[in-house]
């Protein structure tokens, strides 16, 4: 059992060119998210999916954008790279545990993408 | 905007001491409360999860609590070991049904010594 893939692991774009990370689950999760992790600082949400065919800005989509056409993929596109998006990037992904009172999402997340803008 | 803080930055212990990790929010109005555990060049795992209701939960010789109303939660590390070395983040959740909106601290650094 994989979890959630990343790649590429590490990656120097120029300034102005454009990539695509790569992120893929194998545990049926309906849920996946893209977070950024700046040096020293805490995860910021980038953009998430509650199911194939829907997505939805977190609290730092601009420069981004995201498809969800399978359960299993959800691809982050960097389109015109700046300096700024110099960062790490977490793929996770989730399920509805209904275990708890309420529901709670129990997050998987990948081993991370490191991306540097020059 | 709601804003989480983890305090202190940043803590070395020797194996076998007890230790605390705190974590601070300043809104009150969350859904749950998430502990995770960072290693090096890798993803982060889930340790903890609080809903909003209860007060606490424990795994193992990890306790997390949840004091909602004065915005804070502690997790409590028993018996620390070498391994327990990481960084652990604390995370808030804005909303509940399904879409994690999680609002991260910057993390604590542990290092335990042998």
């Amino acid at each position: 059992n994989a979890g959630v893939t990343q790649t590429p692991k590490f990656r120097i774009l120029k300034i102005g060119q454009s990539m695509t990370l790569q992120c893929t689950q194998d545990m049926n999760h309906n849920y996946m998210y893209w977070y950024r992790q700046d040096p020293g600082m805490g995860l910021k949400l980038i953009y998430y999916s509650v199911g194939a065919g829907i997505t939805d800005k977190g609290e730092v989509p601009n420069g981004y954008n995201v498809s969800r056409s399978t359960t299993e993929d959800f691809p982050l596109r960097l389109e015109l790279a700046a300096p700024s998006q110099t960062s790490v990037y977490f793929c996770a992904s989730s399920y509805l545990d209904r275990g708890w009172t309420s529901g709670a999402n129990v997050l998987t997340f990948g081993a991370g993408s490191r991306l540097t803008v020059l | 905007k709601q804003e989480v803080t983890q305090i202190p930055a940043a803590l070395s212990v020797p194996e076998g001491e007890n230790l605390v990790l705190n974590c601070s929010f300043t809104d009150s109005a969350i859904y749950n409360l998430q502990w995770f555990r960072q290693d090096p060049g890798k993803g982060l795992t889930s340790l903890l999860l609080i809903q909003s209701s209860q007060r606490e939960q424990t795994s193992g010789r990890l306790n997390a609590s949840l004091d909602k109303s004065s915005g804070r939660s502690t997790l409590y590390i028993a018996a620390s070991q070498p391994g327990d070395s990481a960084t652990y983040l604390c995370a808030v959740n804005l909303e509940g049904g399904g879409s994690e909106k999680l609002v991260f601290g910057k993390g604590t650094k542990l290092t335990v010594n042998p």
